[in-house]
């Protein structure tokens, strides 16, 4: 079974722009989750799918937008974009939103801004 | 709200020694915890979690971690460290008491280096 992909591995974009990047879950899985990770905060959750509805959103300013299509494929848009959102974007999917699923990451989105 | 801590940024060990990665939590009932690796360039990977029973929880590549409510800790554990274990550990939570669609909390990361 093929795992998580994200597209593309990495972006460089400037100051201003925005940006869309893609999701594919693993098969059979209807949740997804999008997370920044930057080495001085770790970890931090954007927003989570289910059933293409938003079913949780993290601290992000309403610049970082989501959606979720009936294929369960995911897509995640940063529009005017800051030097402060470079990081590294996971993808992860799982069999529902609900606990106890463990969640199945994708290699990343690696995002520079300039 | 619900919350992780990982107290040691680095953790050092010999190759052949025992390790053990620290996480702490936050939740106001029984929690859902998890650990994953993270390997340079890649993803997270899961490694094992905990739902109810057996404190005792053992995952994938021989590591283990256990459960224990009163100090609210859910250290990962393994008998005898790899040079290939070096990579960086999450632990993270999921509150099944708070409603809803919960979300999962992730702590900082630990990177674990095993040195030959």
């Amino acid at each position: 079974k093929a795992g998580v992909t994200q597209t593309p591995r990495y972006l460089i974009k400037t100051r201003g722009q925005q940006v869309t990047l893609s999701c594919s879950p693993i098969s059979g899985h209807r949740s997804v989750s999008w997370y920044q990770q930057t080495p001085g905060q770790g970890l931090q959750f954007l927003f989570e799918y289910f059933s293409e509805t938003q079913r949780n959103k993290g601290n992000f300013p309403g610049r970082f937008s989501g959606r979720q299509f009936s294929n369960s494929r995911s897509e995640m848009n940063v529009s005017t974009l800051e030097l402060g959102d470079s990081a590294l974007y996971l993808c992860a999917s799982s069999l529902r939103a609900e606990s106890p699923y463990e969640q199945y990451f994708g290699p990343g989105t690696r995002l520079t801004v300039t | 709200a619900q919350s992780v801590a990982q107290p040691e940024d680095q953790v050092n060990v010999a190759e052949g020694n025992p390790l053990t990665v620290k996480c702490t939590y936050s939740v106001s009932g029984n929690p859902y915890l998890f650990w994953y690796v993270q390997y340079p360039n890649r993803g997270l990977q899961f490694l094992l979690k905990y739902i109810t029973g057996d404190n005792l929880v053992k995952g994938s590549y021989g590591f283990e971690a256990e459960f224990n409510k009163s100090q609210t800790s859910f250290h990962l554990k393994k008998p005898s460290a790899l040079v290939s274990d070096s990579a960086l550990y999450f632990c993270a939570v999921r509150d099944p008491n708070s409603g809803g669609y919960q979300k999962v909390t992730f702590g900082t990361g630990t990177k674990l280096q095993v040195i030959p």
